[in-house]
């Protein structure tokens, strides 16, 4: 079935570092692919989408490239704040469902 | 503007009670609903799905149950809790007529069963 594999956290950053959370997919089909954050005593919420191949979806400074050749949707972001510290979810979209990876934790020091 | 309501926030039951968790949407109609568990160290996973009253589609055969009763209301049942249905519980939503991909999460409910 449809599957979606992300880096372990914690990723532990200073502040103004460099972000890259790696995604890889597995699914049958062309899928969506999303990134969704979940803040610390909150839901999750979405970040960013790209629906076919070469997309890149951007949001708040994040960015995600869909990879077909490689199956991939890494996400990155040039210079993390203390407020990007959340746990990051990498998705697709299959047949009108989300598929989730495990989540990433991201934690950013000043 | 739309928003999504769930309770309790916390929960404690012991093995064997029953359980019954509530989520509401406001500002919509006809929302898709979402039920969701997300343990510990693993990803989210689906439990239910809703187009419609009435209409529950589930995904992951176990002790618990979903029902919908009312447009925007969708509820979490069990009759008899399992150690193994701690976690935490995510109500989600997303517009009708679309992918359901953009989806939109309630607070989430953290249940433990002891």
């Amino acid at each position: 079935g449809d599957s979606v594999t992300q880096m372990e956290g914690p990723v532990t950053l200073s502040e103004e570092a460099f972000l890259t959370i790696n995604c890889t997919y597995t699914a049958t089909g062309y899928p969506s692919l999303f990134w969704y954050v979940q803040y610390p005593g909150e839901g999750l919420q979405l970040l960013l989408k790209a629906t076919k191949a070469d997309d890149k979806g951007s949001n708040k400074g994040f960015e995600a490239t869909y990879r077909k050749e490689t199956t991939s949707f890494h996400l990155e972001k040039g210079s993390v704040q203390v407020s990007d510290s959340a746990v990051y979810f990498c998705a697709l979209g299959s047949f009108q469902k989300l598929v989730f990876g495990t989540g990433t934790r991201l934690l950013v020091s000043p | 503007s739309q928003t999504i309501h769930q309770w309790p926030a916390t929960l404690v039951q012991p093995v064997g009670s029953p359980l019954s968790l509530e989520c509401t949407v406001e500002g919509t109609s006809n929302p898709n609903l979402y039920w969701y568990r997300q343990a510990a160290g693993r990803g989210l996973q689906l439990l239910f799905y809703s187009v419609g009253i009435g209409q529950i589609s589930s995904e992951v055969p176990q002790n618990l149950s979903a029902s919908r009763p009312q447009d925007r209301q969708f509820i979490l049942s069990s009759k008899k809790l399992l150690l193994s249905d701690s976690g935490f519980y995510l109500c989600a939503w997303s517009p009708p007529g679309t992918s359901g991909y953009e989806q939109y999460f309630g607070p989430g409910t953290r249940l433990t069963v002891t």
